[in-house]
């Protein structure tokens, strides 16, 4: 099974922020990575899939990319509404696995 | 508008089966492959497994928690996917997400629909 870990774990940042969140693979693949938004009583929203193709609808602000063992997202400027927990999502192999998620607080 | 609803979730005793069902409108159902993704309280995510689309016989993967004693299952003239759940445990209580999606062109899952969540609470 590939396992996921993302980095960090929690983050506290200010508007306007550039935040990155890592996400290293046990086995490396190319683009099968999707990132998900989860907000507290809610389902989680597709942002990126394909490692770094941005789904319809989702603010440019998000980005993703890397290959291999490691992906990043990216906010190049955090907003309010962007506090959420943010998982990655490995879809090369079965089982399909996630990472164990990153909570971004606003200061 | 493009929706999954989940219905079915409650309390049941461990050991016990429940199903549940996830209805989907607004886009082809036969053209999607559906998975379910678990969420066990204040946990991250986690995959449950998949019924592939029709091209590829609505075929399943399951993750090794649930194998033998989840299945999935779809009725094509109702747009319904059904996830049976058997001998279950503690450890299944979780709100449980349907999940619609399509490979796209170079053969990446997009994920993009997901249902409400219903919840599972499995105890005595």
């Amino acid at each position: 099974d590939i396992q996921l870990t993302q980095s960090p774990s929690f983050l506290s940042a200010s508007v306007e922020d550039r935040v990155t969140i890592t996400c290293r693979a046990s086995l490396g693949f190319s683009s099968y990575l999707a990132w998900y938004q989860q907000k507290p009583g809610k389902a989680p929203k597709l942002l990126i899939y394909g490692a770094s193709t941005l789904q319809s609808g989702v603010p440019s602000r998000f980005s993703g990319s890397g290959s291999g063992t490691e992906f990043t997202l990216t906010i190049s400027s955090l907003q309010p509404e962007d506090s959420a927990t943010y998982y990655c999502q490995q879809v090369h192999s079965y089982p399909l696995t996630f990472g164990g998620g990153t909570k971004v607080e606003i200061k | 508008e493009v929706q999954l609803v989940e219905s079915g979730g409650g309390l049941v005793q461990p050991g016990g089966s429940l199903r549940l069902s996830c209805v989907v409108s607004g886009i082809t159902f036969s053209d999607h492959y559906m998975d379910w993704v678990r969420q066990a309280p204040g946990k991250g995510l986690e995959w449950v497994g998949r019924s592939r689309n029709k091209a590829y016989s609505y075929s399943t993967e399951y993750a090794a928690p649930v194998k033998g004693r989840f299945s999935f299952s779809r009725d094509e003239s109702k747009n319904l996917v059904y996830l049976q759940m058997n001998s279950l445990k503690t450890e299944d209580t979780a709100v449980y997400y349907c999940v619609a999606g399509y490979s796209d062109r170079w053969g990446v899952d997009v994920s993009d629909i997901w249902g409400q969540g219903t919840m599972i609470i499995v105890s005595s």
